[in-house]
């Protein structure tokens, strides 16, 4: 089955760049989107479809995708972007069609 | 405005069966290009696909966990609802339901209830 790689941990300080990688085989093919979950909340989607940001997101959140990787890109962090980021792509073939998600990223601000 | 909430049993004793109902408004699973998801996430752990029905009642499940769940909708009532079968201590979770669409032919869950605890446990 498909899997996606994340690192288990980014650390930032305020008002840097903080970048979160997913690693997916031909992930170039498919569409990544991006949700930021805070301690004992559910997911909120901030990038779908690879770049877009879903009303309400700040320009802040980007995302992007380079070979077999695609990344969030979080400019100028805030102490409130603190939370797990996870990806997820729509994993589909002739024969099989799933929803894959990455093993998630805590970001740290420092 | 789109809502979704979770309900069902708190605690479930090894080997019963889980029946978990998402009720939700403000959209219908009769419109096509919709779908409703059911995630689940381990206490300190990640998030997992579990099972998703769409609109014309097409339905897919995780495959590793395939054997286990049923995955069914009552239009008429906004109701979804996930049967798992054989649960086992491991399966304790916040299941969370989801509303879908596709953008650009990859589907991607827009808006989430706030989650369920259950835990397995004699």
């Amino acid at each position: 089955s498909y899997v996606l790689t994340q690192p288990p941990s980014v650390s930032v300080a305020p008002g840097q760049t903080a970048r979160i990688t997913c690693g997916g085989s031909n992930i170039g093919s498919k569409g990544v989107h991006w949700y930021q979950q805070k301690p004992g909340q559910a997911p909120v989607p901030v990038v779908y479809d690879n770049s877009d940001r879903p009303s309400g997101i700040p320009e802040r959140f980007s995302g992007s995708k380079s070979g077999n990787t695609a990344t969030l890109t979080i400019s100028r962090v805030e102490a409130g972007d603190e939370a797990d980021y996870y990806c997820q792509v729509w994993d589909s073939s002739s024969d099989h069609h799933y929803v894959v998600f990455g093993g998630g990223t805590k970001l740290t601000v420092l | 405005q789109i809502t979704l909430k979770e309900s069902g049993p708190t605690l479930v004793k090894p080997t019963q069966t889980l029946t978990l109902t998402c009720t939700f408004s403000g959209f219908s699973l009769s419109t096509a290009g919709v779908g409703v998801g059911w995630i689940r996430q381990p206490p300190g752990k990640a998030l997992e696909w579990l099972a998703i029905i769409y609109w014309n009642d097409d339905r897919r499940y995780s495959p590793s966990l395939k054997s286990r769940l049923t995955i069914t909708k009552d239009t008429s009532k906004n109701h979804v609802v996930l049967k798992t079968t054989n649960m086992d201590p491991v399966d304790t979770a916040t299941y969370f339901c989801a509303h879908s669409i596709v953008s650009s032919s990859s589907w991607y869950f827009d808006y989430w209830g706030q989650g369920v605890l259950v835990t397995v446990s004699s």
